[in-house]
């Protein structure tokens, strides 16, 4: 299971408060993504990184914010402005230049009440 | 924009059987088609990919068909068990070889014993 980690596994807040979602690998890659997962919808793209310092929307960007400092880090802010924050949030990570494959991490579950 | 449609939703089938899902496409720039498998509460996991340079690619139980002309790849699992049971999802890359990934809705495969 190594590589790419997410932290926590079960996140609990409070509506109107903003929660930082964290997401670290060691696999050297250079692209990176958050995807959010709700029952029957499969995964939707909500920002990805292509490369450090840079970063794109994906599908469903409102209300969220990340930042890409570091290679291997690429935390989600999900704010109170995400009208339905409660979700199962996703990482993902690929080597740009070669392989096609996106790894995933554990996964985190937000509850937001 | 670019559209992905799995089929079907749900499939139960008895331990033996075997099982195949499809999914459609829109973007004939797509060339790379990866079926994920996610246990409940688990980070998905590439179970098989192919290519746009090949029809077909097997790895023991499971295989994958492509049609390009028809804009549609299936996944066949045969001899199934009841640890094959799971949400498959089937992905497709848009944009070019280092385009994202969108993904189907899933299909909750169950196998009974």
């Amino acid at each position: 299971d190594g590589g790419i980690t997410q932290s926590p596994k079960y996140l609990f807040r409070k509506e109107g408060q903003n929660v930082t979602l964290s997401c670290e690998q060691n696999l050297n890659h250079d692209a990176m993504y958050w995807y959010r997962q709700d029952p029957g919808q499969g995964l939707r793209l909500i920002y990805y990184s292509q490369i450090v310092n840079d970063f794109q929307k994906g599908d469903i960007a409102e209300g969220y914010s990340v930042s890409r400092e570091k290679k291997e880090s690429f935390p989600l802010t999900v704010t109170s402005a995400q009208k339905n924050p409660t979700a199962f949030y996703l990482c993902a990570s690929k080597d740009h230049g070669g392989s096609y494959e996106q790894y995933f991490g554990p996964g985190t579950r937000l509850t937001v009440t | 924009g670019e559209n992905v449609e799995q089929h079907p939703s749900t499939l139960s089938v008895q331990e033996g059987d075997s099982a195949v899902i499809k999914c459609t496409y829109s973007d004939s720039a797509s060339n790379y088609f990866p079926w994920y498998k996610q246990e409940l509460g688990k980070r998905p996991q590439l179970i098989i990919d192919i290519r746009s340079n090949v029809g077909e690619k097997k790895d023991q139980r499971i295989a994958v068909t492509l049609n390009k002309t028809a804009k549609h790849f299936s996944l066949h699992i045969t001899e199934t068990q009841p640890e094959d049971s799971a949400v498959y999802f089937c992905a497709v890359n848009y944009g070019g070889s280092q385009g994202n990934l969108i993904f189907g809705k899933g299909t909750k495969l169950s196998v009974k014993p």
